[in-house]
């Protein structure tokens, strides 16, 4: 059965500072999902990456997908604090089930 | 678009009682997906529709689970004689194929 873990699942990180959350999954899927969640909040989509070799960047977020490696990154530039949310990555295992990593908690220090 | 709507949005009730939620999805969508999250974790898939068919269901979701979506339209989770380990938020989404998900903004379930 398909696993999807992410690391780290805790990240604290000062402003201005670049770093890279990890997506890793057990078996074959060419669908791969990024939301954030704020506290209290319902999930919000940031992107989705469809094929291999897929890039998509939105302000400081950049997505990539690396389907022969199963593995996605979600890179963050000159982080700011409206960052502060967790990120969770969710993977199509092909049949209409989609899995949600853990998440990573991201906190940006002032 | 009026985004995906859930009632009630917290429901408290004590063990062994029957509870329903709804959803109504975004109204073009045909993909409806249930989740359940609990603190610290990321969403569990519990079923999935596709217009009035339900096609897909986690193992993990017992019998006193079950859901439907009449006419394609909004949908229902019932949870049977429920138990402490059922309480968590539970998040109904829809899409179009292979789009992202829009997610609602939950159902809060508290088990005294």
């Amino acid at each position: 059965e398909l696993k999807v873990e992410q690391n780290p699942l805790f990240l604290s990180m000062q402003e201005g500072k670049n770093y890279t959350i990890y997506c890793n999954y057990s078996t074959t899927s060419d669908r791969l999902y990024w939301y954030r969640q704020d506290p209290g909040k319902s999930l919000e989509s940031l992107f989705v990456l469809l094929s291999n070799g897929a890039v998509k960047q939105e302000g400081r977020l950049m997505a990539s997908l690396d389907t022969k490696a199963r593995l996605s990154t979600l890179h963050i530039t000159a982080a700011v604090h409206d960052l502060s949310a967790t990120y969770f990555c969710a993977v199509d295992s092909g049949t209409y089930k989609y899995i949600f990593g853990t998440g990573t908690r991201l906190k940006v220090l002032a | 678009d009026t985004g995906v709507s859930q009632d009630p949005r917290h429901k408290i009730t004590k063990r062994g009682q029957n509870v329903t939620f709804r959803c109504d999805p975004i109204s073009e969508h045909n993909r409806l997906y249930w989740y359940r999250q609990t603190l610290g974790q990321g969403p569990e898939f519990l079923t999935y529709f596709q217009n009035e068919a339900q096609l897909e269901k986690s193992r993990l979701l017992s019998d006193r689970f079950s859901a439907e979506r009449p006419k394609g339209s909004f949908s229902t989770l019932e949870i049977q004689r429920t138990e402490q380990g059922d309480s968590a938020m539970y998040l109904c989404a829809s899409s179009l194929a292979y789009q992202p998900q829009h997610f609602g903004d939950g159902t809060r379930l508290s088990i005294l």
